[in-house]
């Protein structure tokens, strides 16, 4: 199996900075990564799919980036709905694997 | 807009069989993949099995031998089932889609969740 790998596992963030989530592969995935974002108590929602493709609908403040092993998630100006539980998910082989999760809590 | 909905017992006790039910609305099951995800309390993520209504399932090898899912292409519903359950299979049971973008498949549409107790 592919294990995923989520840096940090939480962090404190103000509303209006700019934050930055690491998911790393254990091995090479190309751009088969997808991000969700899951609020308490509901279902995770996709946020960006082949490693930067922005869901439809969703803001700009979402990007993401990366090929191979590494990827990341930014979010460019952290607004309070952004609070949450981000998820990575490798979509290369099966099994689907998630990374563990990061929480953005506010500081 | 597709909607997902899970259906099924939250309570099953030790050894038996989950079983849970996953409706699609608002689109038609036949050209999809569809999957199960669960999530125990305060963890993460676990997918468990997908299946294309017109193809062989193809399960989590964690899980494989426990687990069936089956789908109904007439009620346009997909089905769990995970045998011999044990305190470990307590979670929240998702259905989700997967979605298709040329050669990505990322879960677009969730259901909201069930929440299955093993216990007796």
């Amino acid at each position: 199996d592919i294990q995923m790998t989520q840096s940090p596992s939480s962090l404190s963030a103000s509303v209006g900075d700019r934050v930055t989530i690491t998911c790393r592969a254990s091995r090479s995935i190309s751009n088969y990564l997808n991000w969700y974002q899951q609020k308490p108590g509901k279902a995770p929602k996709l946020l960006i799919y082949a490693a930067s493709s922005l869901q439809s609908g969703l803001p700009s403040r979402f990007s993401g980036s990366g090929s191979g092993t590494d990827f990341t998630l930014t979010i460019s100006s952290l607004r309070p709905e952004d609070f949450a539980t981000y998820h990575c998910q490798q979509s290369y082989t099966t099994p689907w694997t998630f990374g563990q999760g990061t929480k953005v809590e506010i500081k | 807009q597709v909607h997902l909905q899970e259906s099924g017992p939250g309570l099953v006790k030790p050894s038996e069989t989950l079983s849970l039910t996953c409706t699609v609305s608002g689109g038609s099951i036949s050209s999809y993949y569809w999957s199960w995800v669960r999530q125990p309390a305060g963890k993460g993520l676990e997918w468990i099995g997908r299946l294309y209504p017109s193809g062989s399932p193809t399960y989590n090898p964690s899980l494989k031998s426990r687990v069936t899912m089956s789908v109904d292409t007439s009620k346009n519903q997909f089905s769990l089932k995970v045998s011999s359950v044990t305190a470990a299979d307590t979670a929240v049971y998702y259905c989700a889609r997967e979605g298709r973008s040329g050669s990505y498949y990322p879960f677009d549409y969730w259901g909201q969740g069930t929440l299955v107790t093993v216990s007796s």
